[in-house]
């Protein structure tokens, strides 16, 4: 069974404040994808990573893909009250098949 | 947004009584999921489908059917229900591209 850990499980921070979360796991992921939920709504799709070493950027939300593929960090400059949700991890080895979920961050941006 | 609808949005409903839940989607996607979501456990894979009449079992699959006669329809039965089933039910769907998953409103399902 893969898993997916991701840290920390809580983070409350004050509008302005930097952040990283992590997503660690000891297996090796073909695709690996971010996602944002906010309460009573699904989770929706931030980014997909898929070669070892990628850096994506999405406005203040930069995503590393680690050069193993097997973990990958999640960076927000200068958090806003907007950014409060939780944050999802997920990995998969087959395209469009399974994939293997963390636990989430559940990020509060106060202002 | 992939065009995802689960009907109903709320249910609450009695230990031992039949339950079904229905995913609807319109961008032809191949697979569809159903996960639960409860605290402390992030989303848990339920079944999913590879295909109309293709199915296969998640983590967490015991107490639980699904059926796919058609594209768009995911349904998921629960045959008696327990408060164990209690959770936030998600329908996701995905494409052929890098298992981008794209993901229903919800159904919160209580059962007293």
């Amino acid at each position: 069974t893969q898993l997916l850990e991701q840290s920390p499980q809580f983070l409350s921070i004050q509008e302005g404040e930097n952040l990283t979360v992590y997503c660690n796991s000891s297996s090796v992921f073909s695709s690996l994808q971010w996602y944002r939920q906010e309460p009573g709504e699904g989770p929706v799709l931030l980014v997909t990573v898929v070669t070892g070493g990628e850096v994506k950027k999405l406005k203040r939300l930069t995503f590393q893909f680690g050069d193993a593929r097997k973990d990958s960090s999640l960076h927000i400059t200068a958090a806003q009250p907007g950014d409060t949700g939780l944050y999802l991890c997920a990995g998969a080895n087959t395209n469009a098949g399974k994939s293997t979920f963390g636990d989430g961050t559940t990020l509060t941006v106060k202002p | 947004d992939a065009g995802i609808t689960q009907s109903p949005r709320h249910k609450v409903t009695e230990t031992g009584t039949p339950v079904t839940l229905r995913c609807h989607q319109t961008e032809n996607h191949r697979y569809m999921y159903w996960y639960r979501q409860d605290p402390g456990h992030g989303l848990r894979l339920i079944h999913y489908s590879y295909g109309v009449k293709d199915t296969d079992k998640g983590e967490v699959s015991d107490g639980y059917s699904v059926s796919r006669s058609k594209t768009e329809d995911f349904l998921l039965t629960l045959e008696s229900a327990t408060s164990s089933q209690t959770s936030v039910y998600f329908c996701a769907t995905a494409g052929v591209h890098n298992n981008e998953q794209f993901f229903g409103p919800g159904t919160r399902l209580t059962v007293l």
